[in-house]
């Protein structure tokens, strides 16, 4: 299975500091997502990493992936009360992905 | 654009009843996807759809039906409602341009099976 692994579970950091989720997955991909989700809303696509990239950068999220290693990370700088959600990793396919159980980022004012 | 929307927003049924969900997307996407999420559980895919008039089972499809017979639209079938399938359903639809599969979401069905 693609399905992502995110680590750490649960994440509580102060505003102004910055937020680090692991994923790791099992077979090979074509690329991995993030996405932010809301309590209680649907997914929200933040980026997308091709299997031939090493790093990308959003605005204040930076990807790495390893495909060697099978993992990635999500860092998001200079946290802000805003940024308080669920982040899942979504190992991708051409057709389909598959969603781990997320890491609940608690963003503290 | 409205993007995916899901109809209805929240739903209770009684054991053994029926119903269809309904996602509907305006962003002519190939594809589209029913997931289903359990609290503090990710999403699971239960069936999607490569085009219209095509579907596919996905991780959890036992108890579920679809149809595609519009490109826009992509229906969730329960044909007798159990109380395991007391969840949040999500419907997304992504381009099959570039085979990335950004995945667009709608903003999910709450339903309760009593």
């Amino acid at each position: 299975s693609q399905q992502g692994e995110e680590d750490p579970q649960a994440l509580s950091i102060q505003e102004g500091e910055n937020a680090t989720m692991n994923c790791s997955y099992k077979t090979s991909i074509n690329n991995l997502q993030w996405y932010r989700q809301n309590s209680g809303r649907g997914l929200v696509h933040l980026i997308l990493i091709r299997s031939n990239e090493r790093e990308k950068h959003s605005g204040r999220l930076r990807v790495t992936l390893d495909t060697s290693k099978k993992s990635s990370s999500l860092l998001i700088t200079a946290s802000r009360a805003a940024d308080t959600a669920s982040y899942f990793c979504a190992p991708g396919g051409y057709q389909k992905v598959t969603f781990g159980t997320g890491t609940k980022l608690q963003v503290i004012p | 654009n409205a993007g995916v929307t899901q109809t209805p927003k929240f739903r209770v049924l009684k054991t053994g009843q029926s119903m269809t969900l309904l996602c509907a997307q305006d962003m002519n996407h190939e594809y589209m996807y029913w997931y289903r999420q359990d609290p503090g559980m990710g999403l699971r895919l239960i069936h999607y759809s490569v085009g219209e008039g095509t579907t596919a089972k996905g991780e959890v499809p036992d108890g579920y039906n679809v149809s595609r017979l519009k490109k826009q639209n992509f229906l969730l079938g329960l044909e007798s409602a159990a109380p395991s399938q007391t969840s949040v359903y999500f419907c997304a639809s992504s381009s099959r341009l570039a085979g990335l599969n950004e995945q667009f979401f709608g903003p999910g069905t709450r339903l309760t099976v009593l």
